[in-house]
């Protein structure tokens, strides 16, 4: 079975351009969440939602985050305009219902530079 | 107080030995709890989930300690596999996932 997948792996950008990471869910699970971890703060939850609709994106540091689930197999967390203080890994993970264990995509690791 | 606490370590254990972690969590009402581990550079995977009457699973075993808003993990027999960092989860009761900052474990041979 395919697990979650993300993309792109790896993003290096200059501080102030536009980021676009990408997360396509588990097949069949209604919830996805959008983390970010650094050394400093771990595993941090930007936002998640269930069956495509956002529920909570009180952890969306500033409105230069934003996060969309046009369906139920894609989703989008966009950074515009980025900052050095941005770099992080960015985990998407997906779960069958909102009180079940998640499953982790790769992430992918931004550098700002 | 954070949401969700857990000792970072390190822990150097040998070989063989068991070796136990706890996380605290701060909401009476968390209802749901797992352990993950996290590989160097990986994305965390699902250990296992912590049940009220505590559980087992190989070498493994969770707890669930609700009067003292705790939860633990016990390692027994460890491995060298067993280096990792350790993650606990929490569900509030808002439906949110809320991750301890880790245990790193090191496995001594």
């Amino acid at each position: 079975d395919a697990g979650v997948i993300q993309s792109p792996r790896h993003e290096v950008t200059e501080m102030g351009q536009e980021v676009t990471l990408r997360c396509k869910p588990i097949s069949g699970h209604n919830s996805l969440f959008w983390y970010r971890q650094t050394m400093m703060r771990g595993l941090e939850l930007l936002i998640y939602f269930n069956n495509n609709v956002p529920i909570d994106d009180s952890g969306m540091p500033e409105d230069r985050f934003s996060a969309k689930m046009p369906n139920a197999s894609f989703s989008t967390l966009k950074i515009q305009p980025s900052e050095p203080r941005d770099s992080a890994v960015y985990f998407c993970a997906s779960s069958l219902h909102s009180n079940s264990p998640l499953h982790f995509g790769n992430g992918t690791r931004l550098t700002v530079t | 107080r954070k949401e969700v606490e857990q000792d970072p370590g390190p822990f150097n254990v040998p070989e063989g030995a068991t070796v136990a972690f706890n996380c605290t969590y701060s909401n009476s009402a968390s209802q749901s709890f797992f352990w993950y581990r996290q590989d160097c550079r990986k994305e965390p995977k699902l250990l296992m989930s912590v049940y009220s009457s505590g559980n087992e699973d190989g070498r493994f075993t969770a707890q669930l300690n609700r009067a003292s808003q705790y939860i633990s993990l016990l390692i027994r027999d460890s491995k060298l596999s067993d280096s990792a960092t350790y993650l606990c989860a929490v569900i509030q009761g808002n439906e949110k996932l809320t991750f301890g900052t880790g245990t790193r474990l090191t496995i001594i041979p």
